[in-house]
């Protein structure tokens, strides 16, 4: 069964320092990765997405991440925050093309100015 | 293109009251979903619809029902609400075949009293 774990519920960064959100996943397949950004009180929207192709995906707003299958990771960064970044990130895993989607539980990204 | 919609926007129950949610979308997407979303829990999906005519049961389900009325149109009823019901709901859709990437809506926020 497949499942993800966001390792931090929040990180605190201040606006121009780098921004790192872990998440691990478990898969009995070979996975589809996704992450996902929500501003306060709007709906979600694919940040990036990784298919078995590249393991380094770049996404929107200098955002990427790195799928490393020996680590079961999938973490997402970015070199320099700013203080539109702040929102809660979600970290997505899906086993196959016919399975529903499985969530973290999310983590809030907080930017200082 | 409006992409998925939702109505409410908002909405307040009374408890055994019921309630419809809809959804739509014009993408001509063949999956769509219905989640729910509490805080620290992430989003957990409540019911999907792999393609028009068929549903499935996702890992909520309970004091749920849905409705695909088309392809476009995705229904989420409550027929007896409970207080454990408040959330926030959002309907989501795919293309099949496009590792799942899904498109959301911007959510219904719902309050049982």
């Amino acid at each position: 069964a497949q499942s993800v774990t966001q390792l931090d519920s929040h990180v605190s960064v201040s606006e121009g320092t780098p921004v790192l959100l872990r998440c691990n996943y478990s898969s009995s397949y070979s996975p589809s990765l996704f992450w996902y950004v929500q501003h306060p009180n709007k709906g979600l929207q694919l940040l990036l997405k990784y298919t078995s192709a590249a393991t380094l995906v770049k996404g929107i707003n200098g955002f990427e991440a790195e799928f490393k299958k020996s680590e079961t990771s999938f973490h997402l960064t970015k070199p320099s925050a700013h203080m539109s970044d702040a929102a809660e990130y979600f970290c997505v895993v899906s086993d196959s093309g016919n399975t529903p989607l499985v969530f973290g539980k999310g983590t809030r990204l907080s930017v200082i100015a | 293109n409006a992409g998925v919609t939702q109505t409410p926007k908002f909405q307040v129950l009374k408890t055994g009251q019921s309630m419809t949610l809809q959804c739509a979308q014009d993408m001509n997407h063949n999956s769509m979903y219905w989640y729910r979303q509490d805080p620290g829990m992430g989003l957990r999906l409540i019911y999907y619809s792999a393609s028009e005519g068929t549903t499935d049961k996702g890992e909520v389900p309970n004091g749920y029902n849905v409705s695909r009325l088309n392809k476009r149109e995705f229904s989420l009823r409550l027929e007896s609400a409970a207080p454990s019901q408040t959330s926030v709901y959002f309907c989501a859709s795919t293309i099949a075949g496009t590792f799942n990437e899904q498109f959301f809506g911007p959510g219904t926020r719902l309050t049982v009293l």
